[in-house]
């Protein structure tokens, strides 16, 4: 099956610090990933929507200066969250799209979380 | 707006039990419906994907239903074990957001299973 991974697992920074994460589909070529965000014990919340070669979408309240995304190529996308401050510590998942899977079923692979802590 | 809510919160049951999650979702016009668990800490596992025109999914020991009508989806799991002590998390793509295909999450169901 499809696998992305996520680089790194895990990252503890200084606050006001800029932080980059990696979300890359490791065997299909995705002209679109997600991000999503997820606090402890509460569910998945959708931040952007990376797509390839053009500027990401963000869902309200999502402030873009402050998370940037980059899709530069067509297996990654990163996450990078700049000046960094306690209240931006969470789990961050990226999910990827293979446009080109067998009977439109559009699903999402996703990677295994980035968890960042801010100190 | 869609909106995806899971009951109950939170489940602790004794090993064996058949048991039920229900996924209710308020706008019908969706892709497809999908099941995730997830441990703690980690990401998600994908559990089981229906697609809009399909009414369940089998795998195992779970069972995905889909009405898409009544805005309803359950998730059976059969003979539980305490490895299946997760959160299992449901997500629709809903259809009127065309070419977005985005993902919208429900609430999740924490699952424990004494054994």
């Amino acid at each position: 099956g499809a696998v992305v991974s996520q680089h790194p697992s895990r990252v503890i920074c200084k606050s006001g610090t800029s932080v980059k994460i990696e979300c890359r589909s490791l065997d299909f070529q995705a002209t679109t990933m997600f991000w999503y965000r997820q606090f402890p014990k509460k569910s998945l919340m959708l931040m952007a929507t990376s797509n390839e070669g053009s500027k990401a979408t963000y869902e309200q309240g999502v402030e873009k200066d402050k998370f940037l995304i980059n899709h530069a190529s067509l297996t990654l996308s990163t996450l990078t969250v700049t000046s960094a401050h306690p209240e931006d510590s969470s789990f961050y998942i990226c999910s990827a799209r293979d446009p080109l899977q067998a009977g439109g079923y559009n699903e999402q692979f996703f990677g295994p979380g980035t968890r960042l802590t801010v100190l | 707006k869609q909106e995806v809510t899971q009951i109950p919160a939170a489940l602790s049951v004794p090993e064996g039990e058949n048991l039920v999650l229900n996924c209710s979702f308020t706008d019908s016009a969706i892709y497809n419906l999908q099941w995730f668990r997830q441990d703690p800490g980690k990401g998600l596992t994908s559990l089981l994907l229906i697609q809009s025109s399909q009414r369940e999914q089998t795998s195992g020991r779970l069972n995905a239903s889909l009405d898409k009508s009544s805005g309803r989806s359950t998730l059976y799991i059969a003979a539980s074990q305490p490895g299946d002590s997760a959160t299992y998390l449901c997500a629709v793509t809903p259809m009127r957001i065309s070419g977005t295909y985005k993902y919208i999450f429900g609430t999740g169901t924490r699952l424990k299973v004494l054994a």
